[in-house]
């Protein structure tokens, strides 16, 4: 049972390049979210899904794109990366049980 | 004011000491709070969970909250270097699924 498996785990880009961040979940949970993590900012929403079919801008939204593939599939596109997106970016599933997330080891990227 | 506020640290404590984190939160509406746990280089982890006023107890863990206060806290006892790691809150509003963290405390339990 992996959870939620991210790829690629580093990552190297030039400004404007594009790439698309994967994530899957095996946990048959409905809602998936992406998540940027920045230092002294915590963890700040980028977009989520629901369900599968629907998607829904966070907190951090601009410069990204999703694609809710299926149920167990949520990806995170940079069309043109830029130097302010160099961060470390966490998929997590969400348990509608008890409301806990259930996240990915995280995605390093960095954009020179 | 941001929806969700922790004091960065570090909190320092002795080993075998009391840690206490705190966090307050803006929507009145929330309905579910959680603490996660980080270690550095890794993905969060959730520790606690809790949903109604008072005290939840989990090992050496347990979560207060005080939904008049708007405030929920986290105390560890007997604190072990091992629980040297940033605590992130994290609220889920009454409106919705998404759930806000707020920005970690580091805590660091020293021998």
């Amino acid at each position: 049972n992996a959870g939620v498996t991210q790829t690629p785990k580093f990552q190297v880009l030039k400004t404007g390049q594009s790439m698309t961040l994967q994530c899957a979940q095996d946990m048959n949970h409905n809602s998936m979210y992406w998540y940027r993590q920045d230092p002294g900012m915590g963890l700040r929403l980028i977009y989520y899904s629901a369900s599968e079919g629907t998607t829904d801008k966070g907190e951090v939204p601009n410069g990204y794109n999703v694609s809710r593939l299926n149920k167990r599939e949520f990806s995170l596109r940079l069309e043109s990366a830029a130097p302010s997106q160099t961060s470390v970016y966490f998929c997590a599933s969400h348990w509608e049980g008890t409301g806990e997330l259930f996240f990915g080891e995280g995605s390093r990227l960095t954009v020179l | 004011q941001k929806e969700v506020e922790q004091n960065s640290g570090p909190l320092s404590v002795p080993e075998g000491a009391i840690a206490s984190l705190n966090c307050t939160y803006s929507d009145r509406g929330s309905q579910s709070f959680f603490w996660y746990r980080q270690y550095s280089g890794k993905s969060p982890e959730l520790i606690m969970s809790i949903y109604s006023n008072g005290d939840k107890e989990d090992g050496r863990f347990t979560a207060q909250l005080n939904k008049a206060s708007q405030y929920v806290s986290l105390l560890i006892r007997d604190s072990q270097p091992s629980d040297s790691a940033t605590y992130l809150c994290a609220v889920r509003g009454g409106g919705g699924n998404k759930l806000t963290f707020g920005t970690g405390t580091q805590l660091k339990v020293e021998l």
